[in-house]
């Protein structure tokens, strides 16, 4: 079972930031935190991934909270490219055996121009 | 560098039938997903190999699903019987190793009727 909860929609202005929340409160120390996204019909994008400091790459922000029971997806300026459902995932560090993904129902986000 | 490859992208069948799905993971992966994905939910894991060995099949209806992956490159998944249940997206997806973000293909899309 997904171990996060989500928004299943929002909204955003083309060119402003999506700020995509998630909750975690049962994620452990040694558990990251994966965004991903789905634009229709392809296949799911990694986006980021955080253990507890806040993480940037070209594509988005993580911030995680100090308690890491939630985090933020920042799509610092949105496009209308960026519509897709966004998984947040929370995944074990590397251990023996299986590292499987569990998604969730994740946030349809809609960017509107 | 190239991505999952995967086909038929879309493929139907009557129930009863057979049909089998090919992917090509990105050159050196080590690690190779299978996940299903029914219309409106997130992907489900169906089976892990790390090479040519089976790391989780736990959600793997093996009655009826069969898996392979040919000299841990290449893979197949195999349906035979098929049931109108298992119309879903088919989704292949590769990892560098296990814990690496994984690269999804943009799947195939099944109709059994």
């Amino acid at each position: 079972d997904a171990k996060t909860t989500q928004p299943p929609s929002m909204d955003c202005a083309e060119g402003r930031a999506a700020n995509l929340p998630c909750n975690h409160s049962t994620i452990s120390g040694n558990e990251y935190v994966y965004w991903y996204r789905q634009i229709h019909s392809q296949g799911p994008q990694y986006i980021i991934h955080g253990l507890k400091n806040n993480e940037t790459n070209e594509m988005a922000s993580l911030i995680i909270t100090e308690d890491r029971k939630s985090s933020t997806l920042i799509l610092p300026h949105a496009t209308l490219r960026d519509t897709a459902v966004y998984y947040c995932i929370v995944r074990p560090s590397i251990i023996q055996g299986a590292q499987k993904l569990v998604f969730g129902q994740g946030t349809r986000l809609t960017i509107n121009p | 560098e190239a991505g999952v490859a995967q086909s038929p992208r879309y493929k139907i069948i009557e129930k009863r039938q057979s049909v089998a799905f090919w992917c090509n993971p990105i050159s050196g992966h080590a690690t190779l997903y299978w996940y299903q994905q029914i219309l409106g939910q997130g992907p489900k894991l169906l089976i892990q190999f790390q090479n040519n060995g089976v790391v989780d099949d736990s959600q793997l209806p093996k009655d009826r699903f069969s898996a392979e992956r040919l000299k841990g490159v290449d893979s197949t998944l195999k349906i035979q019987p098929a049931k109108l249940e298992d119309s879903a997206v088919y989704l292949c997806a590769s990892s560098l190793l296990v814990g690496s973000p994984l690269h999804f293909g943009n799947g195939t899309r099944l109709t059994v009727t």
